[in-house]
This record gives C-alpha cells, sequence and structure tokens, in this order.
C-alpha cells in the first residue's frame, strides 16, 4: 500500500533563511505527489503538485518541490522564509496502487521566527 | 470562485445524539473524500467515493459512522450514536480526476460532550 512519511514534527527557522520541508513515499507505481498548507482553524490549502515531466515543480507563494525518483523524496522548498508561512504542512500521494485515494504524511510544523 | 462547501462550521452535541454532516463538492469533481482530524491522530482517510460509488470506507467505525452521496452535488457523513472520542474536525475534499489535486472545504467542528 502506498505511504507517505514526514520525518520531522517540527522545523523551525529564522525568517530570510531557506526552508525545507522533507518528504518520502513508498508506493509500487508511479506517484502523484502533492503539498499542502495548512493555516490555524482552516482547511487544507494546496501548494503545488508533481505529476509528470519535470522534477523541480513551482507552485504558490514561492514555495517549490523537486522529485527524486531514486531517492522516493519530495521535498518542499522556500529559498527565503516569510514569519507568515509559519504553517502545519502536509505531503499527500496518489496512485493507481490504491485507486487513487489520497494518502497524507502526519504533517510538518514550520515555524519562522523574525 | 468554486470551493468546498461544509455545514455546519461548528457542532455541539451530546453523547448518542445522531449527527449529520453535509458537503457540497465542487461541480464536476468526480471524487469525493471524508477526512477526520485530531492531534493524536493527524489526518484519517474515513472514506472516499468516485462517481457517487462508495470506493474505500475501511477507516470508518461501521457500527456507527455511515457515508453516502444521495447526488453528484452532495455528500453526507452521520455518524449515530455520537460519542465524545468522536470529537474532532471533519473535512470533506473533492477532485475533478485521478491525477488532480483535492480541493478542501473549511470543516466541520465537531464536539461532543
Amino acid at each position: 500500500a502506498q505511504s507517505v512519511a514526514q520525518p520531522e514534527d517540527q522545523v523551525n527557522v529564522a525568517e530570510g533563511n531557506p526552508l525545507t520541508v522533507k518528504c518520502t513515499y513508498s508506493v509500487s507505481g508511479n506517484p502523484y505527489l502533492f503539498w499542502y498548507v495548512q493555516y490555524p482553524n482552516r482547511g487544507l490549502q494546496f501548494l503545488l503538485k508533481y505529476i509528470t515531466g519535470d522534477n523541480l515543480v513551482k507552485g504558490s507563494y514561492g514555495f517549490e518541490a523537486e522529485f527524486n525518483k531514486s531517492q522516493t523524496s519530495f521535498h518542499l522548498k522556500k529559498p527565503s522564509a516569510l514569519v507568515s508561512d509559519s504553517a502545519l504542512y502536509f505531503c499527500a500521494v496518489r496512485t493507481s496502487e490504491d485507486d487513487y485515494k489520497l494518502s497524507f504524511g502526519a504533517g510538518t510544523t514550520v515555524t519562522v521566527r523574525a | 470562485d468554486a470551493r468546498v462547501t461544509q455545514t455546519p462550521r461548528d457542532k455541539v452535541t451530546e453523547m448518542g445524539q445522531e449527527v449529520t454532516m453535509r458537503c457540497q463538492p465542487i461541480l464536476g469533481h468526480n471524487t469525493v473524500f471524508w477526512y477526520r482530524q485530531t492531534m493524536m491522530q493527524g489526518l484519517e482517510l474515513l472514506a472516499y467515493f468516485r462517481n457517487r460509488a462508495p470506493l474505500d470506507d475501511s477507516g470508518m467505525p461501521k457500527d456507527r459512522f455511515s457515508a453516502e452521496m444521495p447526488d453528484a452535488t452532495l455528500a453526507t457523513l452521520k455518524i449515530q450514536p455520537s460519542e465524545p472520542r468522536d470529537s474532532a474536525v471533519y473535512f470533506c475534499a473533492s477532485a475533478r480526476q485521478e491525477d488532480t489535486e483535492a480541493f478542501f472545504g473549511q470543516g466541520t467542528r465537531l464536539t461532543v460532550v
């Protein structure tokens, strides 16, 4: 069965520094990978996705992610973090092996200090 | 601006009562997901539908939870009877097709006392 792992519960960075949130996946077939962000008392907002094509994908709010098939990773990155990026981030996967259900990682809390 | 709409936003009920949560997916989306979010368990997939047909509801406690799509514009999640451990935020999401992202509603915060 497909699965997603986010190895860090929390990531703390200073404003202006690079931000990386890690995600690894385990699937049998080709993965469709997604990143979402959740602000307090809100629903999940879609940030970006990898379906096929270029391994580096760009999304909303200056975020990007790199698909690495050999390392089965899809890390989220932002070159210069803002205090407003502080939120809960989720990585997710869909594959044909699990009939395209959307499976999420446990989430990573990002705190950007001023 | 298309969005997933969930009602109610907040629900407080007494243990043993029936609770019904409703979701209006984005028009034209063929897949609907129901998730439950708690601090301890994170995001749990309860059930999902494609073209209104249930595909997987293995995440739901079968004895008390039920999920249906009476038509393409409405998905419901019912709990009967409700228990305090059901207190959580319940999210509905819809997706246009298999390889696309899902869009989430704002959630229903359920408190069972």
